[in-house]
């Protein structure tokens, strides 16, 4: 089975423009999460969606959305980015939002931001 | 909030011989679970292995185990065996077991620690 899959694998911006990754959890798992990892750092919780709705949200400004569709594919958009946003991107797909679920990560998205 | 700290920076370790990594966290909940995660430089994050904190044995997977001190909120991993293929950067992680609440599903990473494994 496929793993979790992301788009793109590498991406550059520059400030003030917007930006959508994209993230296809493993068949049958109905939950995705949004980490941002910042080079040298552990990963920072963005949001988790479940069934198309917000589930849980981190501590980051409402220049980051995020949305679920029906199949369970997720997209996260940042809007008037900063340089402070380069970072890799991780998603994670679990069965359900119970927490012993256990998150299963993509390889990520690498954004930079000039 | 909860805080998950790893104080090694960077470890090595001799192959074949045995390494253990750090995790200390903070937490006033009584239900959660603990994580190891390892990051390898192609970056996919791969879960190593689990504990629940309501479980008192000590969870092992292969040649990886934890020591899990509930009390002193310790959760260190031991490698043993260590094998070239297990360079790469570890993160310790909580999640609390509580339903509900914005940071439902939250994974909290400690910041890391590399690896390296010498032939």
């Amino acid at each position: 089975d496929a793993g979790v899959t992301q788009s793109p694998t590498h991406l550059i911006k520059t400030r003030g423009q917007q930006v959508t990754l994209r993230c296809s959890p493993i068949s049958g798992h109905k939950s995705v999460s949004w980490y941002q990892q910042v080079l040298g750092q552990g990963p920072q919780f963005i949001f988790q969606y479940y069934e198309k709705e917000e589930r849980g949200r981190g501590n980051f400004p409402d220049r980051f959305s995020a949305r679920q569709f029906p199949n369970y594919s997720s997209e996260l958009n940042v809007n008037a980015l900063l340089l402070g946003d380069s970072a890799l991107y991780l998603c994670a797909s679990s069965l359900a939002t119970v927490s012993q679920e256990t998150q299963y990560f993509g390889p990520g998205t690498r954004l930079l931001v000039l | 909030a909860q805080t998950v700290t790893q104080s090694q920076p960077e470890m090595s370790v001799q192959e074949a011989e045995t390494v253990t990594l750090s995790c200390t966290y903070d937490t006033s909940e009584s239900d959660y679970y603990l994580f190891w995660y390892k990051q390898p430089p192609s970056r996919q994050m791969i879960l190593v292995i689990r504990q629940e904190a309501y479980k008192q044995q000590n969870a092992t997977e292969n040649r990886f185990s934890v020591n899990f001190q509930k009390a002193a909120k310790s959760f260190s991993l031991k490698i043993s065996d260590s094998q070239l293929g297990d360079a790469a950067m570890y993160f310790c992680a909580y999640r609390s077991g509580r339903a509900g609440g914005t940071s439902y599903g939250k994974l909290t990473f400690g910041q890391g620690t590399i690896l390296t494994v010498h032939p």
